[in-house]
């Protein structure tokens, strides 16, 4: 009973460097989302898929690149990655339609230094 | 535009007192869904309640309570009895029906029950 799986879940970048978050659902869900949890802004959210080859911005996609090949996977890209981008960064999935309960990743801990 | 107010940043109760957290909305829909989550130490973020707009009856799961209040957009928690393993950062949320389905989540608030 897998959920959402994310990967790694500590990564240390200095700056500039780039790199790819992994998600992972196998719930069969349409919709798959990224969001950012920074100290005392809840979460936000970057970019949202619902379905294979259909992706989308959320409030703060700058600096990251998404892209949905199929249903199961929804990988997060820092093309360059910025101290701003020290975060906690969750991946959550869903059927498609605002009542459904989205399911969380146990998170990615991304520091850049 | 949606948004979500949790006013309280941390509350600090003692175990077994009763303790409740506010969350506030504000939507420009007339169909939309809220939601309470969990987030405990552990940091995973763990769902705890779904209430649609047209269902303002409060709700009861043992120690936990809602109230839906749409004339003061609020949809508060109450936690009766409080234990050490409430403590947690409880984060309320919104989605909107006609506006896509994206969830916009209040700041949180952060919960220590102390022994």
């Amino acid at each position: 009973n897998a959920g959402v799986t994310q990967t790694p879940k500590f990564q240390v970048l200095k700056t500039g460097q780039s790199m790819t978050l992994q998600c992972a659902q196998d719930m069969n869900h349409e919709y798959m989302s990224w969001y950012r949890q920074d100290p005392g802004m809840g979460l936000r959210l970057i970019h949202y898929s619902v379905g294979a080859g259909i992706t989308d911005q959320g409030e703060v996609p700058n600096g990251y690149n998404v892209s949905r090949s199929t249903t199961e996977d929804f990988p997060l890209r820092l093309l360059s990655a910025a101290p701003s981008q020290t975060s906690v960064y969750f991946c959550a999935s869903s059927h498609t339609g605002p009542k459904n309960i989205q399911y969380f990743g146990a998170g990615t801990r991304l520091s850049v230094l | 535009a949606q948004k979500v107010t949790q006013a309280q940043t941390e509350i600090s109760v003692v175990e077994k007192e009763d303790v409740t957290l506010d969350c506030v909305y504000e939507t420009r829909d007339t169909t939309y869904y809220l939601f309470w989550y969990k987030q405990p130490p552990s940091g995973e973020l763990v769902f705890l309640i779904r209430r649609n707009s047209f269902d303002e009856q409060n709700e009861i799961s043992g120690r936990y309570s809602w109230n839906f209040q749409k004339s003061t957009s609020s949809f508060n928690f109450t936690i009766t009895a409080s234990q050490v393993v409430d403590s947690a950062v409880y984060f309320c949320a919104l989605s909107e029906a006609n506006y896509g389905q994206n969830f916009v989540f209040g700041p949180g608030t952060r919960l220590s029950v102390l022994p």
